[in-house]
């Protein structure tokens, strides 16, 4: 089993429905990151969540810490919605007495949204 | 400058040849770490550097390592290249010690064949 698991692993809507993916994690974290990459490959940063919920826009993000669950959900989604979203975890490890931080990643969603 | 700069964008590598990749950290970043993206998977950690020290590495071979420079720029290199190393490559940086997010290139996107 992954550490992260997203769902769907895809998603097709029309234009102006609610979207949510999901993110699942098994591991400790310190933060929660949501992403969103486009087909040429470029990742953009669109939320880092360690608690709560944040909103930018149409876009909300959501983290339940004791259920080690996040949400992304889009409002009125539209066709430049469509797009890879990623979840990923930032976890703390140690090696050779340094601790540092990775990010662990889900597969991914493919969202692609209809006019 | 802003943004994180990855050279080149393509490639095209034959098996057993050597490759470098370079990324330009984000102005004040003092963290870059780098990925390994297969076709329809998540993004998997390689390595992360600190102060021109390598202090994570995730589960990839020896043949896979890396650089930072005291401008906080970063090199990838691949020996020994194999086919399954066919994958876009990106890297990230950050500022350690506060809580920000990472700032992701657009990758380069290396093909061997």
């Amino acid at each position: 089993k992954n550490e992260v698991e997203q769902s769907p692993q895809n998603l097709t809507a029309q234009e102006g429905e609610f979207i949510t993916i999901n993110c699942s994690y098994s591991v400790g974290i310190s933060a929660l990151h949501w992403l969103q990459q486009h087909p040429g490959g470029g990742i953009v940063s669109l939320f880092m969540l360690s608690s709560g919920k944040k909103k930018h826009g149409r876009l909300i993000a959501t983290i339940n810490i004791q259920e080690k669950h996040s949400s992304l959900h889009i409002t009125a989604s539209h066709p430049r919605d469509s797009a890879v979203y990623i979840c990923a975890v930032r976890s703390l490890f140690n090696a050779g007495g340094t601790s540092y931080g990775k990010l662990t990643f889900g597969q991914g969603t493919i969202l692609t949204v209809h006019p | 400058e802003t943004g994180v700069t990855q050279s080149p964008t393509h490639l095209i590598k034959t098996r057993g040849q050597q490759v470098t990749l370079r990324c330009s950290s984000q102005s004040g970043h003092n963290t870059v770490s780098w990925y390994q993206q297969a076709l329809g998977q998540g993004p998997q950690f390689i390595f992360q550097y600190y102060r021109e020290e390598e202090n994570g590495r995730g589960n990839f071979p020896p043949r896979f390592s890396g650089l930072q420079f005291p401008n906080y720029s970063s090199e990838l290199n691949v020996n020994a290249l194999e086919l399954d190393d066919s994958a876009l490559y990106l890297c990230a940086s950050r500022s350690l010690g506060a809580n920000y997010g990472y700032t992701f290139g657009s990758g380069t996107r290396l093909t061997v064949v």
